[in-house]
């Protein structure tokens, strides 16, 4: 069964612009969650979408925002980016909402 | 305090040794616990997960939760260089979102 693909893998922005990641989860899980990962912060919770609906949010700024699609496919958004907007963005799906998660390859964004 | 507390390392260890490594957390809720490996650019990958206290055994690697002190561990047996790499510890209480550790760097030297 294939993993979690993320696209594109890497990305090269500047202040201002916008961007859209994207998430293909694997074939049967239901809910994708994303996270940013910095050296400084660690793994930081963005949000999770179970069945097209999201179910959980942290605590980040509404300039982020996602969605998922009815073949579970996910997408999110970063509007307006800042230079600490550069890190890691990793999607992971799992089969069922809060159930054990699987990490993609990230995709690695850099704010210049 | 942070909510999930990890020691960043980075701790070396020679091959073959035994590796402990720790995570402590402070939201006693917490019900699910997981432990993560990250090679240098790549994603997360899944070690292990438990729903209990106690221990939980697969290959060279023991799951260690102890609830009561709000205490996780992660051993590694006979380490070898492949195991090189940040390990994250993982939470949640159902229907919350996962928390994850910081992470700790591990080093194993051949």
């Amino acid at each position: 069964k294939a993993g979690v693909t993320q696209t594109p893998r890497y990305l090269i922005k500047t202040r201002g612009q916008q961007v859209t990641l994207s998430c293909s989860p694997i074939s049967g899980h239901r809910s994708v969650s994303w996270y940013q990962q910095t050296p400084g912060q660690g793994l930081q919770f963005l949000f999770e979408y179970f069945s097209e609906t999201q179910r959980n949010k942290g605590n980040f700024p509404g300039r982020f925002s996602g969605r998922q699609f009815s073949n579970s496919r996910s997408e999110m958004n970063v509007s307006t980016l800042e230079l600490g907007d550069s890190a890691l963005y990793l999607c992971a799906s799992s089969v069922g909402a809060q159930e054990t998660q699987y990490f993609g390859p990230g995709t690695r964004l850099l704010v210049l | 305090q942070k909510e999930v507390e990890q020691d960043p390392g980075p701790l070396s260890v020679p091959e073959g040794a035994i590796v402990s490594l720790n995570c402590t957390y402070s939201n006693s809720a917490f019900q699910y616990f997981m432990w993560y490996r990250q090679y240098s650019r790549k994603g997360p990958e899944l070690l292990m997960y438990t729903y209990s206290s106690g221990n939980k055994e697969d290959g060279r690697f023991t799951a260690q939760v102890d609830k009561s002190s709000k205490y996780i561990s992660l051993f590694i047996r006979d380490s070898q260089p492949s195991d090189s790499a940040t390990y994250l510890c993982a939470m949640s209480n159902y229907g919350q979102n996962f928390v994850f550790g910081p992470g700790t760097r591990l080093s194993v030297l051949p």
